[in-house]
């Protein structure tokens, strides 16, 4: 089955903590991202990349790092300094490179709660 | 950077009745404007877009409408049903810009049978 693949679906962290979220997709798109979501708001940006070995911040960058060796593949790691980390994760992807806006597609989303 | 409202934040509707949720933008440059449907616990699910180039675009029961001279963007639910109750997502993005959606605050749309 083509599609983005969460993982954990669910994840408690300690105070002072790194983790680490996982995000594949089979779609062959060159395009991903990563949006928070708080509970009854809407979705804001943190990373995003266009091409392998390449990402820019989004609107909520601090406290969060990125990598993006494959192209299959995108992390996001939830570092120590974010102070508010308990949120709802989404993974998305697009196809990309066209200069244009494309359709997102989004995974099944991590929850993370901090313990 | 853009910014996107949305209204109402919840709406309750009959069921066979329609539903309308409205978004503003307030950059110019954006282009690109898809609707979203999350079932709770779940990522979000596109059910239309629109582009800058039209005006109008229907989908059976769903409908969008884009103002560009004003800067706001509706969708449009027909004969709803209850498994239309969910919360949706409006969304703008400017391609050039690295097609980065930002999104509305979200409407809960239920559904009462």
């Amino acid at each position: 089955d083509g599609g983005i693949t969460q993982s954990p679906k669910y994840l408690f962290r300690k105070e002072g903590q790194n983790v680490t979220l996982s995000c594949e997709q089979n779609l062959n798109h060159d395009a991903m991202y990563w949006y928070r979501q708080d509970p009854g708001q809407g979705l804001r940006l943190i990373y995003y990349s266009q091409i392998v070995n390449d990402f820019q911040k989004g609107d909520i960058a601090e406290g969060y790092s990125v990598s993006r060796e494959k192209k299959e593949s995108f992390p996001l790691t939830v570092t120590s300094a974010q102070k508010n980390p308990t949120a709802f994760y989404l993974c998305a992807s697009s196809i990309g490179g066209t200069g244009m806006s494309d359709t997102i597609y989004f995974g099944e989303g991590s929850w993370l709660t901090v313990v | 950077g853009e910014n996107v409202e949305q209204h109402p934040s919840t709406l309750s509707v009959q069921e066979g009745d329609s539903a309308v949720i409205k978004c503003t933008y307030s950059d110019s440059a954006s282009n690109y404007f898809p609707w979203y449907k999350q079932e709770l616990g779940k990522g979000p699910q596109l059910i239309i877009d629109i582009r800058s180039n039209v005006g109008e675009k229907k989908d059976q029961r769903i409908a969008v409408t884009l103002n560009k001279t004003a800067k706001h963007f509706s969708l449009h639910i027909t004969e709803t049903q209850p498994e239309d109750s969910a919360v949706y997502f409006c969304a703008a993005s400017i391609g050039a810009a690295g097609n980065k959606l930002t999104f509305g605050g979200g409407t809960r749309v239920l559904v009462k049978p």
